[in-house]
């Protein structure tokens, strides 16, 4: 079975500019949810999407946006780039009916550097 | 807000040394995860404890789950430099408000 594919796996773009990251996750799974990881905050829960709906959101500013699609795809999007995104972003999918076994499944994440 | 506090930050260890890391909060979690992640990739779930007081084996790996459900241990025996990476604890806040509370990690080097 594919695991969670994220793309690009690396980016470059400058302050002011927006960006769309892509997740897809385990075929059947239909929780989405995206962190943000930096060496000084570590793993920062984003949002989580479930069948098509926002779920539950961190606490980031509304330039930090997401969705879902019909398919489960999601993607992210950071408007008006700040110096402080440069992150690992990672998403993860599972089956989302929050049991303690509902394993999320890491992608191996989208590098972004804001220069 | 609920936090868990990793420790140490940074091991660094020989072959065949055993270690223990530490997981703790002063929240009461559901469930608590342990992940492995490798540069350049992202985590990989080693272990999910539920029950206070568990204590689950995983080949030379030994996670426990506190009693009250706010902290945990992971304690690898006779370290192989396979074992290298950041772990990383996380916590489940169960019910409508689910979302995974992690940790900073603890990036352990194994030395051959």
């Amino acid at each position: 079975k594919a695991g969670v594919t994220q793309t690009p796996r690396y980016l470059i773009k400058t302050r002011g500019q927006q960006v769309t990251l892509s997740c897809s996750p385990i075929s059947g799974h239909r929780s989405v949810s995206w962190y943000q990881q930096t060496p000084g905050q570590g793993l920062q829960f984003l949002f989580e999407y479930f069948s098509e709906t926002q779920r539950n959101k961190g606490n980031f500013p509304g330039r930090f946006s997401g969705r879902q699609f019909s398919n489960s795809r999601s993607e992210m999007n950071v408007s008006t780039l700040e110096l402080g995104d440069s992150a690992l972003y990672l998403c993860a999918s599972s089956w989302g009916d929050r049991g303690p076994t509902d394993t999320q499944y890491f992608g191996p994440g989208t590098r972004l550097t804001v220069l | 807000t609920q936090l868990l506090e990793q420790s140490p930050q940074f091991l660094s260890i020989q072959e065949g040394e055993n270690l223990t890391v530490y997981c703790n909060s002063s929240s009461v979690f559901s469930s608590l995860q342990w992940y492995r992640q490798e540069p350049g990739e992202g985590p990989v779930l080693l272990v999910t404890v539920v029950t206070g007081g568990e204590v689950k084996k995983l080949k030379r790996l030994t996670f426990q789950f506190g009693d009250a459900r706010k902290d945990s241990s992971l304690h690898i025996t006779a370290a192989q430099p396979g074992d290298t990476g950041l772990y990383l604890c996380a916590g489940d806040s169960g019910g409508s408000n689910y979302k995974l509370t992690f940790g900073k990690g603890t990036l352990l080097t194994v030395n051959p």
